[in-house]
């Protein structure tokens, strides 16, 4: 069964920069595209970023174009989140989740279990 | 990159049917079949129960079904089960090649 471990999150001021990591096993990494999801407490889903598997292909949500950006190391079977310029809102639980289509885009399968960022001063 | 929209909640009593519309564009929901839907337990990860407008995953009960026409898909959960109970989401790629989230639906089974 797809593995996906989120790790990274915390409090962090406003402003500032953390960069989250989603650790993934039980399927082909390198092969699956991914995104990052987030939800912000007692909020609905908000769709943050999608990289393609071999990293050429990157699209992000207006709200957070500029300041994050989305990465992966095949080598290390982890995709990353850096996400600058931290602002209150950005507070959520951020997933990492498995893309489920393969040569065509079909949205998020499988989820991991989230890691929860907080922006406050 | 609006959400799409959905009724805040829906409920039913067990053995009954719901419907959860979600409403998009003709830049998301009426361009593509690439919709899903998702029920999130409280506490818990998104599980994907549907995707490409009707496609349930191995596991997920035929109780479950889904459509679109238009800008508009729904999800229907027929023989509504106490377990049912949950947060509901779809979701559709758009002409950006972003995706978008509906706001979401709490079912209450009575």
């Amino acid at each position: 069964q797809v593995q996906l471990v989120e790790s990274g999150g915390g409090v962090v001021q406003p402003g500032r920069s953390l960069r989250l990591s989603c650790a993934a096993s039980r399927f082909t990494f390198s092969s699956s595209d991914m995104h990052w999801v987030r939800q912000a407490p007692g909020k609905g889903l908000e769709w943050v970023a999608v990289i393609s598997y071999d990293g050429s292909k990157k699209y992000y949500a207006d709200s957070v174009k500029g300041r994050f950006t989305i990465s992966r190391d095949n080598s290390k079977n982890t995709l990353y989140l850096q996400m600058n310029s931290l602002r209150p809102e950005d507070t959520s639980v951020y997933y990492c989740a498995k893309e489920g289509g393969l040569g065509i885009w079909l949205g998020p399968d499988y989820w991991g279990q989230g890691t929860l960022v907080s922006v406050s001063s | 990159q609006s959400a799409l929209t959905q009724p805040p909640s829906v409920s039913g009593s067990p053995g009954q049917s719901v419907t959860i519309s979600c409403t998009g564009t003709s830049s998301d929901v009426g361009r593509y079949n690439r919709v899903s839907w998702y029920q999130q337990a409280p506490g818990t990860a998104p599980k994907l129960i549907i995707s490409e407008v009707s496609n349930r995953p191995s596991g997920v009960p035929d109780r479950f079904s889904a459509s679109k026409s238009g800008n508009t898909a729904s999800l229907t959960i027929s023989g509504l089960q106490a377990e049912d109970e949950a947060d509901y989401y779809c979701s559709s790629y758009t002409s950006t090649s972003t995706w978008v989230f509906g706001g979401g639906t709490k079912l209450t089974v009575l």
